[in-house]
Formats: structure tokens, sequence, C-alpha cells
């Protein structure tokens, strides 16, 4: 069984602080998509990564595909109130219709 | 933009109604997907379906059926709603094409069953 996990689970940070959230498998997965969600709506996708060491920044978000396509990890720099949320990663296999989902980081920043 | 719709944010039913969500994608996107979002449980797959009238159970399918006529509405029954089944339910939708990784959520329906 494929399985994603994130850590950590919950973090309540101040304004201004970085923070590094982390996505881990013992799968390799062709894919990996971050998405972030907030209470009552449904997630939002924020970034896919396909190759093995691949990095992408959105704004102060960055983003990191592991050299196997095993791991991930979303750094975010200077936080912000706006950036509360859920964030999730998922992973997708090509020649397959399924997402498997992390557990989710639950990340409040505070001001 | 991708936009996947769910008709409804809020629905209440009682224990025993035959309840019905639906979702529409605009993107003809091939492959559809029903999840539902429990805390601490995260994200499990109920149902999805790869093509019009094609479907395949997902971890949790008890207690749910689907119904793909058009290829962009995608429906969830429940057959008759019990309290367990009051949770957050959330439709995607994704391509199949070698370039399609990603899949689009809709906004969730928060189902409260008493």
């Amino acid at each position: 069984t494929q399985l994603l996990e994130q850590s950590p689970q919950f973090l309540s940070i101040q304004e201004g602080e970085n923070l590094t959230v982390y996505c881990n498998s013992s799968s390799v997965f062709s894919s990996l998509q971050w998405y972030r969600q907030e209470p009552g709506e449904g997630p939002v996708l924020l970034v896919t990564v396909v190759t093995g060491g691949e990095v992408k920044k959105l704004k102060r978000l960055t983003f990191q595909f592991g050299d196997a396509r095993k791991d991930s990890s979303l750094h975010i720099t200077a936080a912000q109130p706006g950036d509360t949320g859920l964030y999730l990663c998922a992973g997708h296999s090509s020649g397959t219709y399924k997402y498997i989902f992390g557990t989710g980081t639950r990340l409040k920043v505070l001001a | 933009d991708v936009k996947v719709t769910q008709s409804s944010r809020y629905l209440v039913k009682r224990t025993g109604e035959k309840v019905f969500l639906e979702c529409v994608q605009d993107m003809d996107h091939e492959n559809m997907f029903w999840y539902r979002q429990d805390p601490g449980l995260g994200l499990r797959l109920i149902y999805f379906s790869y093509d019009v009238k094609m479907k395949e159970k997902g971890d949790i399918p008890e207690g749910y059926s689907v119904s793909r006529e058009k290829k962009e509405r995608f429906s969830l029954i429940l057959e008759s709603a019990s309290t367990n089944q009051t949770s957050m339910y959330l439709c995607a939708s994704s391509g199949r094409g070698l370039l399609d990784t990603e899949a689009f959520f809709g906004q969730g329906t928060r189902l409260t069953v008493v």
C-alpha cells in the first residue's frame, strides 16, 4: 500500500517566521502535487513537481521534489496570516488513475 | 481555469434518506473522483470513474454508489444515509494525458446526517 506521510501534523508560528513541511513515502511517484485547503473549502492546487530534484518557487513558497521522487518539501519564507490552512501533498503514478494523499499539515500563522 | 462545481455547499439530511451529491466539471476530463474528508483520517477515496458509465470502487465504497451518465457529471448517491456518513465530501477531476498530472477539486459539500 502506498502511503504519504507529512510532518509536522500541526504547526503554529508567528508572522515572519520560516517553516518547512515534509512529505515522505517509500514509493516512487511520477509527479507530486501540493494543495492548500482553507476551512470549509476544497483543496486548491499550488504546484506540481515531476522531475527528481526539481525546485519550484511560488512567491514565498519553495517546493522541492526529492532526487528519487519519493519525497518532497514545502518551505515558506516569512510566513503571513494568509498562509494559514491545511497543506496536503498528493502523489500520482503515471498509468494509474489514483492519487495518494498525505495526512496533511495544519498551519496557523499568528499576527 | 478548470472549474469543478459541487451542487451544494451544505446539506442536512435525515437518517435513512437517499441523498444525491452532484458534481460537474468543465474541462472535458476523463477521470472524476469522490472523496470524503474527516478529521484525523485525511482524504479517503470512495469511488472514481475513468469514463462515462465506468466506475471503480475506492477505499471506502460501502454505503455509497455513483453514476456517470455524461462525461462532465459525476454523482454520488448515499442509498440510505446514516450518521456515520456525516462528513465533508469532495469531488475532483483530472485528465488522462501524460501531461495531465493534477487533480482539481470542487468547493466541497458539508453533509450532516441527523
